[in-house]
């Protein structure tokens, strides 16, 4: 089975403070995804990664940095926590970035996030 | 570009009554869907995938979709629902930027009634 895992499910930080998520996945997957989902938004993706030290903006890149220096781990930085940050973080795994025909995206449990 | 629709934020329904949650999409190119499920507390899970061929899907736990171009649709239903239902429902759509990606719906939460 893949696994997912994101370092903390819930997380309470201060406004200002830089925050780190982490991600990790199990199974050598090239691909790796941060979302942000928020109520009547669906998910909306933030980075993506398809190769180590290889990253790419999503659709709401600002405010937010990432870091994949190994293939399992992909980290989620936010420099300077604001409250429109608050949200549910979840992280994604897939195995390529090139045949979405018979590939899938695996997801972490989720980070929520509040930054009061 | 591509976008997906999620008709009804919220859906309810009797245990045992038929679940009928509505996808729309919109794409220049024939799509690959998707439709995920989130139990509380929990991440996605893939319910099931329209890629090519047979346009109507099997997923897990007795959900089927079914892909009708001609009305860009590809809701999504159950027979008879089980309390065990109840989550959110997400409907995707697979878009190519660089590397393929996945557009998200707004969800559906779904609620079994006793």
């Amino acid at each position: 089975d893949v696994k997912v895992t994101q370092s903390s499910r819930y997380l309470v930080k201060r406004t200002g403070e830089k925050v780190f998520l982490e991600c990790v996945q199990d199974m050598d997957h090239e691909n790796m995804f941060w979302y942000r989902q928020d109520p009547g938004l669906g998910l909306r993706l933030i980075y993506f990664s398809y190769d180590v030290k290889m990253k790419e903006k999503g659709d709401i890149p600002e405010g937010y940095s990432v870091s994949r220096e190994k293939k399992e781990r992909f980290s989620l930085i936010l420099e300077s926590a604001s409250t429109n940050q608050t949200s549910m973080y979840l992280c994604a795994s897939s195995l390529s970035a090139w045949d979405m025909k018979t590939d899938t995206q695996y997801f972490g449990p989720g980070t929520r996030l509040t930054v009061l | 570009a591509q976008s997906v629709t999620q008709l009804g934020s919220h859906v309810s329904v009797s245990e045992g009554a038929l679940v009928l949650l509505r996808c729309n999409y919109s794409s220049s190119v024939p799509p690959y869907l998707f439709w995920y499920v989130q139990y509380p507390n929990q991440g996605l899970q893939l319910l099931l995938k329209y890629t090519t061929g047979a346009t109507l899907v099997k997923g897990i736990n007795g959900f089927e979709a079914e892909f009708k171009k001609s009305e860009t649709s590809f809701h999504l239903t159950k027979p008879s629902a089980h309390m065990s239902d109840a989550a959110e429902y997400f409907c995707a759509v697979s878009i190519i930027q660089g590397a393929q990606k996945l557009v998200f719906g707004q969800g559906t939460r779904l609620t079994i009634n006793p």
